[in-house]
């Protein structure tokens, strides 16, 4: 099955400054690849999302790039803020509907 | 997106006993399914929620011990049964909107003692 790894499992930033995630996946089928963030007591939140078809997607401060042929996907929050800290998860899913999640990256961002 | 509600929301419990928990979406949906997260851990996939037909457990995910119900297009449940208190984790049901989107409820938090 899919296998999905994320780096860093901590990351601490200062506010303002840029966070950065990067996942890797280990099945070449996989075609979509959400983000979600997962706040204290709370169910992980949709994000952002990004297929196959497209190599980089933004949302405001928020932006996903995908590179198929080394089958990596990171995420790129921009200009952070203290509501940004959160336990983010990648996920990647190949061609049914299963969603293979990475380990967490737990990001805290400094005032 | 969807609204997604889990009852309960928390709830503590003695070993050996058994806890339903639901979950309710406000649209119809065909696809719903239910996830464990145990303490400081990723989302691991339990089983799909087919309505009409017995639930697709994951591999390491029994029947006996994780039930599921799936009565309409928007309600199921999930049981844990004789539980131990290394069942304690979040449960959390999500739903398959169109494209592979799924979206999370807030989760039941158990503790077993």
């Amino acid at each position: 099955g899919e296998n999905v790894e994320q780096h860093p499992s901590t990351l601490s930033v200062q506010e303002g400054d840029s966070a950065v995630i990067k996942c890797t996946y280990s099945d070449s089928a996989s075609n979509y690849f959400p983000w979600y963030k997962q706040e204290l007591g709370k169910g992980p939140q949709l994000i952002i999302d990004i297929r196959s078809n497209v190599g980089e997607k933004k949302d405001q401060r928020i932006a996903v790039t995908l590179n198929k042929t080394a089958k990596h996907f990171s995420l790129h929050i921009t200009e952070t803020q203290p509501e940004d800290s959160a336990v983010y998860f990648c996920a990647a899913s190949p061609n049914d509907y299963k969603l293979s999640f990475g380990a967490g990256t737990t990001v805290t961002v400094r005032a | 997106s969807a609204v997604i509600s889990q009852k309960p929301s928390r709830d503590i419990c003695q070993r050996g006993t058994s806890l339903t928990i639901q979950c309710q979406v406000d649209s119809q949906v065909t696809m719903m399914f239910w996830y464990r997260q145990q303490p400081g851990q990723s989302l691991t996939l339990i089983a799909t929620a087919n309505q009409g037909s017995e639930a697709t457990y994951e591999s390491g995910f029994v029947i006996d011990k994780f039930p599921i119900s799936r009565p309409n297009l928007t309600f199921s449940t999930l049981t844990v049964s004789n539980m131990s208190p290394e069942d304690s984790s979040i449960y959390l049901c999500s739903v398959e909107l169109t494209g592979k989107t799924q979206y999370f409820g807030p989760g039941t938090r158990l503790l077993v003692l």
